[in-house]
């Protein structure tokens, strides 16, 4: 089945600084992969999503990158702000009766003032 | 309403109790997942029901026993729960099973099992 690694498991950036977040895959049938970011106490709320046939989408200060050949993917943010400070997962979908997301074990952002 | 809702936000229940949790969502969604989220792990699918027909049972042991009465509404039934079993227990809807649809998760019920 599915296998989502991601890295690096705890980032602590200066308000300002960019922060990068990489998930890689390991089924080659993943079409989907979305990024999902969680505060605490919160629900997981989608924050930005790329699909296989597309290699770069931004949306503001954050951006996914695609690489299908390596089976890895990116998030990043730009200008990060305190309220940045949060979970951040990644995960992978297959479609068809495969369609459930399978996650990363999240990235906890810290943003200092 | 672009929203899903849980009830109840927080439950304790002791080992011998039987309670059921409730998630409901009114966007025409035909997809709809039950997750166990623990403290700093990410939510670990339970179930999935396409079309109120359960497509997907993640080996969750039978103390716990999905339900989804109609397009909207999915309920989750637990009976002889373990202390380990507690949790954040999130729902979520999509448009379809099928990859590329978001997820929208709903605010989760706080379980605690004594």
């Amino acid at each position: 089945g599915e296998n989502v690694e991601q890295h690096p498991s705890t980032l602590s950036v200066q308000e300002g600084d960019s922060a990068v977040i990489k998930c890689t895959y390991s089924d080659s049938a993943s079409n989907y992969f979305p990024w999902y970011k969680q505060e605490l106490g919160k629900r997981p709320q989608l924050i930005i999503d790329i699909r296989s046939n597309v290699g770069e989408k931004k949306d503001q200060r954050i951006a996914v990158t695609l690489n299908k050949t390596a089976k890895h993917f990116s998030l990043h943010i730009t200008e990060t702000q305190p309220e940045d400070s949060a979970v951040y997962f990644c995960a992978a979908s297959m479609g068809g009766s495969q369609g459930n997301l399978i996650f990363g074990k999240g990235t906890k952002l810290s943003v200092k003032p | 309403d672009t929203e899903v809702t849980q009830t109840p936000k927080h439950l304790v229940m002791g080992m011998t109790n039987k309670k059921s949790l409730k998630c409901e969502q009114h966007m025409g969604h035909r997809a709809m997942y039950w997750y166990k989220q623990k403290a700093k792990k990410p939510p670990e699918l339970m179930f999935v029901y396409s079309y109120e027909k359960l497509s997907i049972n993640e080996s969750v042991p039978s103390r716990f026993s999905p339900e989804c009465p109609n397009s909207s509404l999915l309920n989750l039934h637990l009976h002889a729960l373990q202390p380990e079993d507690s949790a954040l227990y999130l729902c979520a809807s999509s448009h379809q099973l099928a990859g590329g649809y978001e997820q929208f998760f709903g605010p989760g019920t706080r379980l605690t099992v004594l």
